[in-house]
């Protein structure tokens, strides 16, 4: 089946533009994360979400960045007013169930790469 | 906090080496540990994991064992080829379960 998918692949912006980044999780999968990884970094965590539970929302730099889920589908991630050292590759990754569950395996799209002028 | 350390690289190693990887964590409680690879031009996909103490983890000829008294999960391969040139993640689950903790990934280089 496909896997996780993420739309665009790039994205250029310009430094205080808004941006949105899409993910689309495995067909079934309850839990989404984001993650953001820049150069030379290990990936960082940014947002969870699981079903129609509160967001763990802990991993967010600042209120520039917020996202939405509906249900257990699409996710967008916005970044409002883009500053240069939001420049990074995000990554969204799902898996059957959260938590420390048996099946919390998390699948990896393959990123958009975010450069801002 | 939880955190990752893994050796910095880039591993340049020829074909048929032997492989570590080092990897330690800093933990509350006991978190599940995993290896991810990412292949030049792929997404990043699961290696292999372990979720308690003295569990050895084990796919593709690679290995790693959770080691609670060393807080260490070290991967190791016995005979590299070129094939698996790509860089490694060392990861960690937070207590919650909804979070991987990475570290900064090692580059490995395998030459024929």
């Amino acid at each position: 089946g496909a896997g996780v998918s993420q739309s665009p692949s790039n994205k250029v912006t310009e430094k205080g533009k808004d941006v949105e980044l899409r993910c689309d999780p495995i067909s079934g999968h309850t839990a989404l994360y984001w993650y953001r990884q820049r150069l030379g970094q290990g990936l960082e965590f940014l947002i969870y979400f699981q079903g129609n539970s509160a967001p763990d929302k802990s991993g967010l730099p600042s209120d520039r960045f917020s996202a939405e889920r509906t249900g257990e589908s699409v996710s967008t991630l916005t970044i409002q007013r883009t500053q240069q050292e939001d420049s990074a590759v995000y990554l969204c990754a799902s898996s059957l169930t959260g938590g420390q569950g048996r099946y919390n395996e998390q699948f990896f799209g393959p990123g958009t790469r975010l450069t801002v002028l | 906090g939880n955190s990752v350390t893994q050796m910095e690289g880039p591993v340049t190693l020829s074909e048929e080496a032997f492989l570590t990887i080092n990897c330690t964590y800093t933990a509350t409680g006991y978190p599940s540990l995993f290896w991810y690879v990412q292949y030049p031009g792929e997404g990043l996909q699961l290696l292999l994991k372990a979720t308690k103490a003295d569990d050895k983890g084990s796919n593709k000829g690679f290995e790693a064992t959770y080691r609670k008294e060393t807080t260490s999960f070290h991967l190791e391969k016995g005979s590299v080829q070129v094939s698996d040139s790509a860089v490694y993640f060392c990861a960690l689950s937070n207590q919650a379960g909804t979070a991987l903790i990475f570290g900064k990934g090692t580059t490995l280089s395998v030459s024929s």
